[in-house]
């Protein structure tokens, strides 16, 4: 299985700080994704890293892969109330649908 | 705005009804997904087409029954549910099957209540 599972499940934070997740999957992978869901919403698509890739930017987020460790962590810097939410990683490979695991939700305190 | 429309984004039905969940999509994308997702537990992928055959069914109950009219539009059809299929309904679509550097619009969901 492509499934990728996060860590910590649940993470609060004061608004200003840093927010790390951890993601680790079993298989090889071509990429890694993460997503973000609000409460009772569908998720959102944040950023893509490639297999070949280690570290991405994007806005305020940074994701680094290492896949000798089958590994990927999202790291928010200087977080904000409105960052709250659950976020999701998905392993990609070949031609297999993506598969989520159960998030880490974050709360982030004004 | 993801592109991908869900109704009704509530249902609340009894167990020996008969409902339909409806998605849609206006990105021109060819892959269209159903997802479950229930408290404390992983996101399920429950049905997959690809250019509106159905590739993937990932031993869902036969009470869920999935329709893909066109590239734009997918159902999923229910019947004699049972309380634990009580959860978010989550369609989502990909410009190919998933393949390599896909990644997925999702719609808001459905809240399905099941009593």
């Amino acid at each position: 299985s492509q499934q990728g599972e996060e860590d910590p499940q649940a993470l609060s934070i004061q608004e200003g700080e840093n927010a790390t997740m951890n993601c680790s999957y079993k298989t090889s992978i071509n990429n890694l994704q993460w997503y973000r869901q609000n409460s009772g919403r569908g998720l959102v698509h944040l950023i893509l890293i490639r297999s070949n890739e280690r570290e991405k930017h994007s806005g305020r987020l940074r994701v680094t892969l290492d896949t000798s460790k089958k590994s990927s962590s999202l790291l928010i810097t200087a977080s904000r109330a409105a960052d709250t939410a659950s976020y999701f990683c998905a392993a990609g490979g070949g031609n297999t649908p993506l598969v989520f695991g159960k998030g880490t939700r974050l709360s982030v305190i004004a | 705005e993801t592109g991908v429309t869900q109704t009704p984004r509530h249902l609340v039905m009894g167990m020996t009804n008969k409902k339909s969940l409806k998605c849609e999509q206006h990105l021109g994308h060819n892959a269209m997904y159903w997802y479950k997702q229930s408290a404390k537990k992983p996101l399920e992928l429950m049905f997959v087409y690809n250019f509106k055959e159905q590739t993937e069914n990932n031993s869902v109950p036969s009470r869920f029954s999935p329709e893909c009219p066109n590239s734009s539009h997918l159902f999923l059809h229910l019947h004699t549910l049972q309380p634990e299929d009580s959860a978010l309904y989550l369609c989502a679509s990909s410009p190919f099957p998933q393949g390599v550097n896909e990644k997925l619009f999702f719609g808001s969901g459905t809240q399905l209540s099941v009593l």
